[in-house]
This record gives C-alpha cells, structure tokens and sequence, in this order.
C-alpha cells in the first residue's frame, strides 16, 4: 500500500510554461514533505521542501504548495525550462518515533520541449 | 568532498551468488541509509543507521544485510541474488536525524541478476 502517490508518470511542457506536478499522501502523521530531482544515471538531489505546518514554499523558480485538509501537494515550476527535464520523486518524512524515514512516491518524468 | 560514492557502478550476477555493493561518503553524516529503485516504485528504503554500529530494517529488508562499522561507509551485502533484487540502488546520507535533513545520494549502482 504505496503511503505516497503520484498518479502522473509523465508531463510534457512546453519551455517558458509552467510545470505542475501533482503528489497524494494517506499518512497524515508525515512531518516533512521533500521533493527531489533525478537525473538519469545519477542519484536524486533534493529540490525542495516543506514543513506540514505550512502550506506554500517558494525558491525561485519552483514553488511548493501543501493542502493538509486533502492530503496533496504539489510543485509549481515556473518558467519551465530544458535543463528541468527529469524525473520528479515525492517524499515524505516521519521524525524519530518512526526512525526519520522518507517515503517516496513512484515519481513524474517531465520533458520540457524548447 | 566526494559526497556519497558507490562501487560499482554496475554488477551482473547468477543466482545464488552474494555480493557487497559498497557505499561511502566524506562529509561525517551520521545518517546512511540504502534505497532501491524499481519502475514505478519510486524508491524504497532497504537498511538504515543512524550512527555507527547502529542499523535497522526499512521497508524491503529482506534479502540484504547491512552492518555500519565506521561513520564513513555502509556496505550492502546481498547473501543470496534473486532475480527479483535486479534494480538499481542508492545508498544516501544525511547529517543528522531531525526533521527535513536532506538527504544526499550517491550516483548509483545497477543491479542485473540472472
């Protein structure tokens, strides 16, 4: 029973537009949510985060929204660009009690097309 | 600093056979833990320590052993390869244990067995 979802695979976006990935959680225990950003053929690299007591973070060009109440967030990229093109993992993060785990989700391969 | 490496890169083995696929970084994190990556699945958290000569069982144990004998490197050893562990693994690494670490991972390494 997967804790973490993104039901979208694949987004295809053109350049200069805006990504929106989507993610759903069933724990509402989960402390932190994370996102993450692979390459292929190398590790993932965090991207940005969370607190679950927020419900917007913003690092540029990559912005984060949280909706407690629906258990969903999601990550704005604006503006999309080539360099973006990768895939997007979801995470959560449970502290000590549950041995300070991330839980990700199947992750999104955008493209962004020039 | 190196960050998180992993040897090797990638490893072909029969059935049966056991291997170590190792894992080390520099940057005195007291958090290791070992990932594996499987279409769709995202990433599942295998082993994890939270110092040396501590480790625990994540979500997909079976089949692997770990042991943390240095802050520096947490090994993998697989006793006996089954098909079903063919994917590929990330070992990561974190400073601490407190809520939102970011987690840093190595390149990777591709599992194929036969």
């Amino acid at each position: 029973d997967q804790q973490v979802k993104q039901n979208s695979p694949s987004l295809s976006v053109q350049e200069g537009r805006i990504s929106i990935l989507n993610c759903d959680y069933t724990n509402s225990m989960f402390d932190y949510f994370l996102w993450y950003k692979k390459y292929p053929a190398e590790g993932p690299t965090f991207l940005i985060s969370i607190s679950s007591i927020k419900d917007k973070n913003e690092d540029g060009r990559f912005t984060v929204f949280l909706n407690k109440s629906a258990k969903h967030l999601s990550l704005h990229i604006v503006p999309s660009q080539p360099g973006d093109s990768a895939v997007y993992f979801c995470a959560a993060f449970r502290g000590r009690a549950a041995g300070n785990k991330l839980t990700f989700g199947g992750g999104t391969r955008v493209l962004v097309k020039p | 600093n190196a960050g998180v490496t992993q040897t090797p890169k990638f490893q072909v083995l029969k059935t049966g056979q056991s291997m170590t696929l190792q894992c080390a970084q520099d940057m005195n994190h007291e958090y290791m833990s070992w990932y594996r990556q499987d279409p769709g699945m995202g990433l599942r958290l295998i082993h994890y320590s939270v110092g040396a000569g501590i480790t625990d069982q994540g979500e997909v144990p079976n089949g692997y052993n770990v042991s943390r004998s240095t802050t520096e490197d947490f090994p993998l050893r697989l006793l006996s390869a089954a098909p079903s562990q063919t994917s590929v693994y990330f070992c990561a690494s974190s400073k601490g244990t407190g809520v939102g670490e970011t987690q840093y991972f190595g390149p990777g390494t591709r599992l194929l067995v036969l």
